[in-house]
């Protein structure tokens, strides 16, 4: 089993729409989790991050994380074309360590 | 642009031969990772330093990798006797860590090919 897991998609939605990127994992020690936006043949660019249980909202964006069930969400709002890209979820792994975890990443598809 | 730098963007050697890539954090940023990325994949993890103490490496890490941050500054990877299955985006980022939520910021990457 992989540590962070998610769908490799594409996932696709029409533009304006809100678009759902879900990912698990299986460490329960990992605190602290982020999301990236990759663009092709890009380095991976940091969205937002989330530590606490519950929504954290930034702009079109918000994050969601729920440790009882080890999930991790983001949500996009008003979807565009320009958010057609790779989501990359990473997590801390567990213990005294800095390194991110990361899963394979879903695309996205925003149809205009 | 984060502010980190890596350098060269690309990088084409035969198999056998050495290779070394530099990157240079956000100046105030005390911690450097390296991942390594192929196609489909999430970056995977490498190495990282604290200043110039490299704290963790990856068990995947073969013997023919080394990384080095010897002033706490800029850092090198390097890799011995290159092999086709290295080629690979290799990614650099900094963090400050000890102020608030660490989080990482990467440099654009070097994109190794080994023929």
């Amino acid at each position: 089993q992989k540590e962070v897991e998610q769908n490799s998609g594409p996932l696709s939605v029409p533009e304006g729409a809100i678009a759902s990127l879900n990912c698990t994992y299986s460490d329960r020690g990992s605190q602290s989790f982020f999301w990236y936006r990759q663009y092709s043949g890009k380095s991976p660019e940091l969205i937002m991050f989330i530590y606490s249980n519950g929504d954290k909202e930034d702009g079109r964006f918000t994050a969601q994380l729920n440790k009882a069930s080890q999930y991790v969400s983001l949500l996009i709002r008003d979807s565009q074309p320009s958010d057609s890209a790779t989501y990359l979820c990473a997590g801390h792994g567990s213990g005294n360590t800095g390194k991110l975890i990361f899963g394979q990443g879903t695309t996205l598809q925003v149809k205009p | 642009d984060t502010g980190v730098s890596q350098d060269p963007r690309h990088k084409i050697t035969k198999r056998g031969q050495n290779v070394t890539f530099r990157c240079d954090p956000i100046s105030e940023h005390n911690r450097l990772y390296w991942y390594r990325q192929t196609l489909g994949q999430g970056p995977e993890f490498l190495t990282y330093f604290q200043n110039e103490a490299q704290l963790e490496k990856s068990r995947l890490l073969s013997d023919r990798f080394s990384a080095e941050r010897p002033k706490g500054s800029f850092s090198t990877l390097e890799i011995q006797r290159t092999e086709q299955g290295d080629s690979a985006m290799y990614l650099c980022a900094s963090s400050l860590y000890g102020s608030g939520q660490e989080t990482q910021y990467f440099g654009p990457g070097t994109r190794l090919l080994v023929l």
